[in-house]
């Protein structure tokens, strides 16, 4: 069964430094989303990805974060320079439909 | 704005007894609607989801929800809890069709389920 793979599955960065989160998508999905869940809080909406652009962001998805789909395959979110509380489990999701499916996450510790 | 809402955080249930996980979303145009299971330190698993038609759905482990547009409710139940059904589900809605509609969360709600 296709599925959404996300790479590390956890990473530790100090303050101040960039991170990339990767993911694969399900090959024939079109849209692509990045979510954030804060340790023991909701699931938030970062960022959709459609025809190679973003195509609707939150207010969290600040000038610090950008995406890309760099070969047609891989989908990344970047944070240039963490904070503290960018400490959170970072979830990838592609949908082709009605569904919309989502890798096993990153835990991104930020010390 | 759109907005899902979960009431209660936390359930308890004991095993063999019916579990019920309320949902309500604001939409002034038709919802497409998900349950999302997530167990400890893993990923968002899609439970069911209405899209259209029947509006009792069944989806797996033995959960079902119903869509009532008119109290713009989408609760989840299962007959009889099971130990293994101890995790955390979310109530997520797309609203429209248009293709890069975003999934709204609910605030999710924790499920305990005592022996």
């Amino acid at each position: 069964e296709p599925e959404v793979t996300q790479t590390p599955s956890h990473q530790v960065t100090q303050m101040g430094q960039e991170v990339i989160l990767r993911c694969v998508p399900i090959s024939n999905h079109l849209y692509f989303y990045w979510y954030r869940q804060i340790l023991g809080q909701k699931v938030e909406f970062l960022v959709s990805f459609y025809n190679n652009e973003i195509s609707e962001k939150s207010e969290i998805f600040d000038d610090q974060f950008s995406v890309e789909r760099p070969d047609g395959s891989n989908f990344t979110l970047k944070i240039r320079s963490t904070k503290l509380e960018d400490s959170a489990m970072y979830f990838c999701a592609s949908r082709m439909a009605t569904e919309a499916f989502f890798g096993q996450g990153t835990r991104l510790t930020v010390v | 704005a759109q907005s899902v809402t979960q009431l209660g955080s936390h359930v308890s249930v004991s095993e063999g007894a019916l579990v019920l996980l309320r949902c309500n979303y604001s939409s002034s145009v038709p919802p497409y609607l998900f349950w999302y299971v997530q167990y400890p330190n893993q990923g968002l698993q899609l439970l069911l989801k209405y899209t259209t038609g029947a509006t009792l759905v069944k989806g797996i482990n033995g959960f079902e929800a119903e869509f009532k547009k008119s109290e713009t409710s989408f609760h989840l139940t299962k007959p009889s809890a099971h130990m293994s059904d101890a995790a955390e589900y979310f109530c997520a809605v797309i609203y429209g069709n248009t293709g890069f509609q975003k999934l709204v969360f609910g605030t999710g709600t924790r499920l305990l389920v005592s022996p």
